[in-house]
């Protein structure tokens, strides 16, 4: 199975900040990832899908870059409601594998 | 409006057996594939299995490739996973998920349900 190496696994912010958030296939996938976020308690919520196409409704701080192994997830200007944990998903084969989480909190 | 609700989850003894339901609304079920997926306390995300939109494809997670076995019934709009030999790691908030690609397994989840809880525990 793919293995997905998400860094960092927490990071503290603040209000306004760039925030990016990195992960890293075993193998080559192409552009077949998708970001998710999760809030406390919540189902999570697709962001970000084929690596860079933002899902309809997610807003336009979100952004995704990356092909092959090395991919990133950028929120240019954090805003409180994003505090909460993030994972990347491979879609390139199957068994489908997520990234360990990246907790994103308050500085 | 789109819902998915999971029920099925309860506590259960290493080796014992569940069926996990997942019923759907909103949407055509028979034209997506499911997905399930799974989150032990405190941990991350685990996919588990997918079934396409006729119930002709299956795929599984390593870890439970052999125990378990996903389903649907499209005249009911629902899903469901049969779970055999629980072990006390196969603990954890059992998720349905959405395909977003009509006819097709992008791998991608747009809506989700609010999850049942398995424990297994002797």
């Amino acid at each position: 199975a793919i293995q997905m190496t998400q860094s960092p696994s927490s990071l503290s912010a603040s209000v306004g900040d760039r925030v990016t958030i990195t992960c890293r296939a075993s193998q080559g996938i192409r552009n077949d990832l998708g970001w998710y976020q999760q809030k406390p308690g919540k189902a999570p919520k697709l962001l970000i899908y084929a690596a860079s196409n933002l899902q309809s409704g997610v807003p336009s701080r979100f952004s995704g870059s990356g092909s092959g192994t090395d991919f990133t997830l950028t929120i240019s200007s954090l805003q409180p409601e994003d505090f909460a944990t993030y994972y990347c998903l491979q879609d390139y084969n199957y068994p489908l594998t997520f990234g360990g989480g990246t907790k994103v909190e308050i500085k | 409006e789109v819902q998915l609700v999971e029920s099925g989850g309860v506590v259960v003894q290493p080796g014992g057996s569940l069926r996990l339901s997942c019923a759907v609304s909103g949407f055509t079920f028979d034209d997506y594939a499911m997905h399930w997926v799974r989150q032990a306390p405190g941990k991350g995300l685990e996919w588990v299995s997918l079934i396409s939109w006729d119930g002709n494809g299956t795929y599984y997670a390593d870890s439970v490739k052999g125990r378990f076995t996903i389903s649907r019934d499209n005249t009911k709009n629902s899903l469901y996973l049969q779970m055999n030999s629980l072990r006390a790691e196969d603990t954890a908030l059992y998720y349905c998920a959405k395909e977003t690609t009509r006819f097709g397994e992008s791998g991608y989840f747009d809506y989700w349900g609010q999850g049942t809880l398995v424990t297994v525990s002797s």
